[in-house]
This record gives structure tokens, C-alpha cells and sequence, in this order.
């Protein structure tokens, strides 16, 4: 079935450090790829995301980037800032079909911790 | 607009109970989507309905059930409650191919 791994489970960088966040899937229809950060006790907020006829996206201090051939994903955060301490999700899914999302297939997450 | 909002945001029930939780979604929004979230389990898909249709539908017991209103509302139900139900049960909406925004969560505790 489909499954997404996530690696890795926890990541502790100092302060103005990069961090990288590795995601691979397993279904080959998948084309969307969304990335969700989620604060203790808050609701998961979408930070980026990237449809499978885009390589590369950035904004800001986030990027993300895709390897549609290896099935593989990854997100990248620059000049990280303790406010970025918080456990990010990568998902997977076949793409919104017109009128609706199709269902996301999350990774476990990993907990970043930005050490100041 | 309003985000997606969860109520209640905290639930104690007992095994063998059944319990509903209500979603309203964005303004404007008419697919909402149920996930779990378990430590252990991490954040699994339960169902997703556009047009009071349910148009799909993850892999839990059938005692997990929802449904959708006309004004796109959205409530799910799980009934024969089990210790293994405790979770977050957080409801997402989203517009025509838009990403799914989440709501704050319903944090079910079951004793």
C-alpha cells in the first residue's frame, strides 16, 4: 500500500544552522507534496508544498525539493531560528481531483529542535 | 476568514460509549477530511467528503463513520469506543485542488 517514510525521527541543529528533512514514497502516481509544521498542542499548519511538475520551490528560508525518478523529497530550512523547533510532517498524495483533496499519506514526522 | 474550527476540543468517554465530533470548515470550503493522530501511529486518514458524498475512505473499523452537511459542515461518529480510539481527531478542509488547512483538533480521551 502506499507509505511514506520519514527520516529522520529527530533533528537538534544549533541556531543559524541548516536543517534537512528526507522523505521517500512508494506510490509512483503520487504528485503532490505538501509539508506541515506542528507546535506542541497546536493544530499542524502547512509551511510548503510541491506538485511533481515543479523540481524545486522556495520561500523564503524553506525550500523544498523533488526527485520524482528516485521517489523521493526533501525540505530544507536555512538560517533556522529557535521558532522553528517544532515536528514537521512530509505527506503524499495522488493530487485534488477536481472538487476535492485526495487523501495525504503522512510520514512520521520529525522533531526539530533549534538550539539557540 | 475563520479557520477551521473543532468542537469540543476535549472529549473523556468511557469503552463502550460512542462519542460525535463536529467540524466546520472554512468559508467557502466544501471538502473536509478526518485524520487520527497517535503518538505511535502518527497522523492516518479516516475519510474525506465533498458534497455530503464521501468520496474516500481510510482503513479503520466501520464503527468510525461520518457524514457531511449542506453547508458543508461535517461530523464523525465512533461508536463501541475502545482504549485504542484515544487520539487527536483533527478535521481539514480545502477548496477545488487546494491544500488541506487543519482545524485545532479534538483531543478523545477514552478510560
Amino acid at each position: 500500500g502506499e507509505n511514506v517514510e520519514q527520516h529522520p525521527s529527530t533533528l537538534s541543529v544549533q541556531e543559524g544552522d541548516s536543517a534537512v528533512i528526507k522523505c521517500t514514497y512508494s506510490d509512483s502516481a503520487s504528485n503532490y507534496f505538501p509539508w506541515y509544521k506542528q507546535e506542541l498542542g497546536k493544530r499542524p499548519q502547512l509551511i510548503i508544498d510541491i506538485r511533481s511538475n515543479v523540481g524545486e520551490k522556495k520561500d523564503q528560508r524553506i525550500a523544498v525539493t523533488l526527485n520524482k525518478t528516485a521517489k523521493h523529497f526533501s525540505l530544507h530550512i536555512t538560517e533556522t531560528q529557535p521558532e522553528d523547533s517544532a515536528v514537521y510532517f512530509c505527506a503524499a498524495s495522488r493530487g485534488a481531483r477536481v472538487g476535492g483533496s485526495e487523501k495525504l499519506v503522512f510520514g512520521k514526522g520529525t522533531k526539530l529542535t533549534v538550539n539557540p | 476568514k475563520a479557520g477551521v474550527t473543532q468542537t469540543p476540543r476535549y472529549l473523556i468517554k468511557t469503552r463502550g460509549q460512542q462519542v460525535t465530533l463536529s467540524c466546520s470548515p472554512i468559508s467557502g470550503h466544501r471538502s473536509v477530511s478526518w485524520y487520527q493522530q497517535t503518538p505511535g501511529q502518527g497522523l492516518q486518514f479516516l475519510f474525506e467528503y465533498f458534497s455530503e458524498t464521501q468520496r474516500n475512505k481510510g482503513n479503520f473499523p466501520g464503527r468510525f463513520s461520518g457524514r457531511q452537511f449542506s453547508n458543508s459542515r461535517s461530523e464523525m461518529n465512533v461508536s463501541t469506543l475502545e482504549l485504542g480510539d484515544s487520539a487527536l481527531y483533527l478535521c481539514a478542509s480545502s477548496t477545488t485542488q487546494g491544500p488541506l488547512w487543519f482545524g485545532p483538533g479534538t483531543r478523545l480521551t477514552v478510560t
